[in-house]
């Protein structure tokens, strides 16, 4: 069965600083998709980052990457250059076979910014 | 382009009453997408369509919530009638296709924050 688990609640960062935000899933799929998304205050989604099975890179978009560890089934997204606006909720996400590719999302972590 | 449209934004009802949200996807995106988001929770699929078929609805409560995409552009997601365990934020989104790849990542609308009292 599809699971994704993100076991920080909340982290703290300084501001310019890096910091990690876990993820583990559990799929029986060999061929699958992990995304991570970013809710603000304000409500919306915003895709961040996507990292296929199959690819033998981690992921990276701008000051986003994704340390991608296939035999562990962790999929960390790693925020460099912390910044104010940083602050939010981050939602990681995967993919499947499963279910006409239905996504599932992880209960987040809410990641506090400080000056 | 335009983004995924939802109305209303925001809507306060009585439970046992009864609401519809709407949903317009970007133009082209065969795949719609609704998710309820509990607060503290993430977003949970409800719904997913690919063009006007539904894909996976396992998770609609199918007593009192149904969905339609009519031609297979915009939706509407309708409970009837609503408890008090229905507040939430209702999530439209929609994607090119429902497989893998960046290329299939999914656009979510501002959501419809639902109130039942």
């Amino acid at each position: 069965a599809q699971k994704i688990t993100q076991t920080q609640p909340g982290m703290f960062v300084q501001e310019k600083e890096a910091v990690t935000l876990d993820c583990t899933y559990d799929t029986s799929d060999q061929s699958y998709g992990l995304f991570w998304y970013k809710q603000p205050s304000s409500g919306e989604m915003i895709f961040l980052i996507y990292q296929g099975s199959y690819d033998e890179q981690n992921a990276t978009e701008g000051r986003y990457s994704l340390n991608f560890q296939k035999a562990r089934k962790s999929a960390n997204l790693v925020i460099s250059a912390s910044q104010l606006g940083d602050s939010a909720m981050y939602f990681c996400a995967m993919r499947d076979n499963t279910g006409g590719f239905k996504t599932i999302f992880g209960a987040g972590t809410r990641l506090f910014v400080k000056a | 382009e335009a983004g995924v449209a939802q109305s209303p934004r925001y809507k306060i009802i009585e439970k046992r009453q009864s609401v519809a949200f709407w949903c317009n996807p970007i133009s082209g995106h065969a795949t719609l997408y609704w998710y309820q988001q509990i607060l503290g929770q993430g977003p949970k699929l409800l719904i997913q369509f690919q063009n006007n078929g539904v894909v996976d609805d396992s998770q609609l409560p199918k007593d009192r919530f149904s969905a339609e995409r009519l031609k297979g552009v915009d939706s509407t997601l309708k409970i009837q009638p609503a408890k008090l365990e229905d507040s939430a934020v209702y999530l439209c989104a929609s994607s090119l296709a429902p497989g893998l790849g960046s290329y299939n990542e999914q656009f979510f609308g501002p959501g419809t924050r639902l109130t039942v009292l």
